[in-house]
């Protein structure tokens, strides 16, 4: 069965580094998007992804982030200069062009920032 | 500007037994409702929906029921099994095609 695959699983960076996220949605799917949860809390959407470029973002999604979609394939979430509260949990997801929000989520990449 | 709320933080339910999970809306302009299910260091797993122009949906052991007046959303899980214990997320989509979800309730079904 496809599935969205996530790397990696854990990174643990320094205060004020550049981290970039990957993943690699389902093949056939055109619309992606990056979710967060800090420990203990909710899921949080950060940014939707279609056509390659952004159609919604939050406002946690500030300048420090982007996202890209260099090679058509693997979808890159950067944060430019890491803080401590953006330790979390990064969720990658994917899904049809179809208006059902049944999407499909990867396992998951950690970040922990010191 | 909590738009979807899941005011139980957990439940414990004997196995065998109905497992009634609850959520609540502010925004009436969402689309479709989902239930998500999460593990430990697992990404949410798309459980069952419901279209707004419904009021039931049933899979299997789930049904998920949606009140439009109360703007209430439940999901009904019977017989429930020890491979429920999970947390389960409400969610709601609307043009945007995002999901907005709602904290979590912690399921355990007691063998």
């Amino acid at each position: 069965e496809p599935e969205v695959t996530q790397t990696p699983s854990h990174q643990v960076t320094q205060m004020g580094q550049e981290v970039i996220l990957r993943c690699v949605p389902i093949s056939n799917h055109l619309y992606f998007y990056w979710y967060r949860q800090i420990l203990g809390q909710k899921v949080e959407f950060l940014v939707s992804f279609y056509n390659n470029e952004i159609s919604e973002k939050s406002e946690i999604f500030d300048d420090q982030f982007s996202v890209e979609r260099p090679d058509g394939s693997n979808f890159t979430l950067k944060i430019r200069s890491t803080k401590l509260e953006d330790s979390a949990m990064y969720f990658c997801a994917s899904t049809e062009e179809r208006n059902t929000g049944e999407l499909f989520f990867g396992e998951g990449s950690r970040l922990t920032v010191l | 500007d909590q738009q979807v709320k899941q005011n139980s933080p957990s439940l414990s339910v004997q196995e065998g037994r109905i497992s009634i999970l609850n959520c609540d809306y502010t925004n009436s302009m969402f689309d479709y409702f989902l239930w998500y299910k999460k593990y430990p260091a697992e990404g949410p797993t798309f459980l069952i929906s419901i279209s707004s122009i419904k009021d039931k949906n049933e899979d299997g052991r789930f049904t998920v029921f949606l009140n439009k007046s109360a703007k209430h959303l439940s999901l009904h899980i019977v017989p429930s099994q020890p491979g429920d214990s999970a947390v389960y997320f409400c969610g709601s989509s609307g043009s945007a095609r995002q999901l907005t979800f709602g904290s979590g309730t912690q399921l355990t079904v007691l063998p």
